[in-house]
């Protein structure tokens, strides 16, 4: 029972250009909402975390942006490198619900 | 390195079999969780113990149950396996002391091959 659902499944992005993925919850209960990164052959690191009581959140070159009204959240990665290429998951914490994963190229 | 350990890294094994895993959090945290990463189902949340007490559970079948020890390692057993159980099991830790907002720290996963 997927509560937390994340598209694309996969995106190919020039280097230099924004990646954007989004993830879309049902349950408002959801009260914290990060952002892993997964390489091959290793677990998932968080990457950026936020939580609804704010719009938007800038670590370096990664930005969540918040919809409440919208239950929608999403990532974006600016000048994209091809060492984010990974795969991103979005989670919603109070039941630990994750996205299916985008798998991220970023071509050089 | 995140400082979560988990053995072992590999394992095959046959239908019908019991399994144990095994996973050490990092120093200082109370809270471990399981984790089932299957490429069709994603990253699926099995159960979290917090202080050696269950404290949420997920999708975890009955074949599988999981406990944590006194010294705060944790362990993931699966019986009665099946093609389907095979995937790749992580456990992360927490520091368990400020509800759901903490960040969760993976390890590197046991990889498990039902045959």
């Amino acid at each position: 029972q997927q509560q937390v659902k994340q598209s694309p499944q996969s995106l190919i992005v020039q280097k230099g250009g924004i990646s954007i993925i989004n993830c879309a919850y049902e349950n408002t209960a959801f009260d914290y909402f990060p952002w892993y990164q997964q390489f091959p052959g290793k677990g998932p690191a968080l990457l950026i975390a936020i939580r609804p009581d704010v719009s938007e959140k800038k670590e370096g070159r990664f930005t969540i942006s918040f919809n409440k009204s919208a239950k929608q959240f999403s990532l974006h990665i600016m000048d994209s490198q091809p060492g984010d290429s990974a795969t991103y998951f979005c989670a919603a914490r109070e039941d630990m619900r994750f996205g299916a994963g985008t798998r991220l190229t970023v071509k050089p | 390195d995140s400082g979560v350990t988990q053995t072992p890294k590999h394992l095959i094994t046959a239908t019908g079999q019991r399994v144990t895993l095994r996973c050490s959090p990092r120093s200082g945290d109370l809270s471990v969780y399981w984790y089932q990463q299957s490429l069709d189902q994603g990253l699926q949340f099995l159960i979290q113990y917090y202080n050696g007490e269950e404290r949420a559970k997920g999708n975890i079948l009955e074949r599988f149950s999981a406990q944590q020890f006194p010294d705060l390692h944790s362990e993931l057993n699966l019986s009665s396996l099946e093609l389907g159980d095979s995937a790749l099991y992580f456990c992360a830790s927490s520091a368990g002391t400020s509800g759901v907002q903490e960040t969760q720290y993976f390890g590197p996963g046991t990889r498990l091959l039902v045959l």
